[in-house]
């Protein structure tokens, strides 16, 4: 059992280039999440999705856009990358108030 | 604005002894309050929750002691262990209604157990 799964594990990207992060999840959750993770800020959630076809905002949604077009994947989407968005990213699916989190994507932008 | 404030940052606690980590909210609209651990280079996990119609709640050597009044809970780690090492994240929840199903974290806490 997988449970959460997020590809890649790590990226550079310069800014203003463009990239996918993609979180598969196999529990058949409804709920999905997107976090980034910053020194000294804990998790902030930038989109989560409640079923497929459905996203929302978060707290922090400025320069992120997700897609769930599949039950199983949520994406997250970067159209021009900027330093701000070093970070780590952590994607969730959750059922009955448990979150489980993937292992994380640390991303880096130049 | 934190709507879960968190401390302390970090804490470093002798093995053998009671880790203490304290949350405090606003929003009493929140009805769930979980703790996460995270271990190093991996997503945090669920390790123990309380909603608020009970003051305690224990599971092993991880007790959380929630204070409605007072809007606040903490984590209390006894016995602590050198592979408690960890960062622990506080959360709270809104009550249950479709389409509010997000949790707000705190900043976290660095814990490290030393020998």
């Amino acid at each position: 059992n997988a449970g959460v799964t997020q590809t890649p594990k790590f990226r550079v990207l310069k800014t203003g280039q463009s990239m996918t992060l993609l979180c598969a999840q196999d529990m058949n959750h409804e709920y999905m999440y997107w976090y980034r993770q910053d020194p000294g800020m804990g998790l902030r959630l930038i989109h989560y999705s409640v079923g497929e076809g459905t996203t929302a905002k978060g707290e922090v949604p400025d320069g992120y856009n997700v897609s769930r077009l599949k039950k199983q994947n949520f994406l997250l989407g970067l159209e021009s990358a900027a330093p701000s968005q070093t970070s780590v990213y952590f994607c969730a699916s959750s059922y009955l108030d448990r979150a489980f989190f993937g292992q994380g994507t640390r991303l880096t932008v130049v | 604005q934190q709507q879960v404030k968190q401390s302390p940052q970090s804490l470093i606690v002798q093995k053998g002894g009671i880790s203490i980590i304290n949350c405090a909210y606003e929003n009493t609209a929140f009805d769930y309050f979980p703790w996460y651990q995270q271990f190093p280079g991996k997503g945090p996990a669920l390790l123990i929750a309380i909603r608020p119609d009970v003051s305690e709640k224990k599971e092993g050597r991880f007790t959380i002691s929630f204070n409605k009044s007072a809007k606040q809970f903490s984590l209390h780690i006894m016995d602590s262990q050198p592979g408690d090492s960890a960062t622990y994240f506080c959360a709270a929840k809104v009550k249950s209604n479709f389409g509010n199903e997000k949790l707000t974290f705190g900043t976290g806490t660095r814990l490290t157990i030393i020998p």
